[in-house]
């Protein structure tokens, strides 16, 4: 099984600032399967990334992904009030055929 | 455009079968994965199984013993049951669609509590 480890746990920034979020993997997960959702509180998470570095439709360009191999990252270049949430990372292709990171969560400082 | 709405009892007493179906509106049932995934207060998401529109299976292995899947192409319906539940399945239970893209629509979630 791969094991998808998120850092941090929780990131504290400023409406503005950059965020700078990690998912490594126990072992190599193709680009072609890593993914990262948004959830906020009551919500179904929402897709934002997918083929490590594709925006879903209608994400803002702010939400960039990067990474290969056993490293990803999803960045957000300019924090907006609406994107404090949790954020996951997933990957495909290995059984169990999904699995999820524990989540990072983004507060307002 | 595509919407998931799943429903089924909001309490389950332990030791008995938890019974949910996502009604798939908007939109053609065919040609897609369609998937449960589960969330426990507080805590990250777990994939439970998926199945196709052919009625193929696949289930996350550490609960395949108590999963079964299935679709019903004439009311664009797929279903979960989970047997023998505890207290440790009590979480909010979402359907959500595969196809080109990962997990691309999801149902708003219902929240299932095992207790007697």
């Amino acid at each position: 099984e791969i094991v998808l480890t998120q850092s941090p746990g929780t990131l504290s920034l400023s409406p503005g600032e950059r965020a700078t979020l990690s998912c490594r993997a126990s072992q190599s997960v193709s680009s072609s399967y890593l993914a990262w959702y948004q959830q906020k509180p009551g919500q179904a998470p929402r897709l934002l990334i997918y083929g490590a570095s594709s925006r879903a439709t209608g994400i803002p360009d702010r939400f960039s992904g990067s990474g290969s191999g056993t490293d990803f990252t999803l960045t957000i270049s300019r924090l907006a009030p609406e994107d404090f949430a949790v954020y996951y990372c997933q990957q495909y292709g290995s059984s169990p055929l999904y699995t999820f990171g524990q989540g990072t969560k983004l507060e307002i400082k | 455009q595509v919407q998931l709405q799943e429903s089924g009892p909001g309490l389950v007493k332990p030791s008995e079968t938890l019974s949910l179906t996502c009604t798939v509106s908007g939109g053609s049932i065919s040609s897609y994965y369609w998937n449960w995934i589960r969330q426990p207060a507080g805590k990250g998401l777990e994939w439970i199984g998926r199945i196709y529109t052919s009625g193929s299976t696949n289930y996350n292995p550490s609960l395949k013993s108590r999963v079964t899947m299935s679709v019903d192409m004439s009311k664009n319906q797929f279903s979960l049951k989970l047997s023998s539940v505890t207290a440790a399945d009590t979480a909010v239970y979402y359907c959500a669609r595969v196809g080109l893209l990962p997990f691309d629509i999801w149902g708003q979630g219902t929240m299932v509590t095992v207790s007697s």
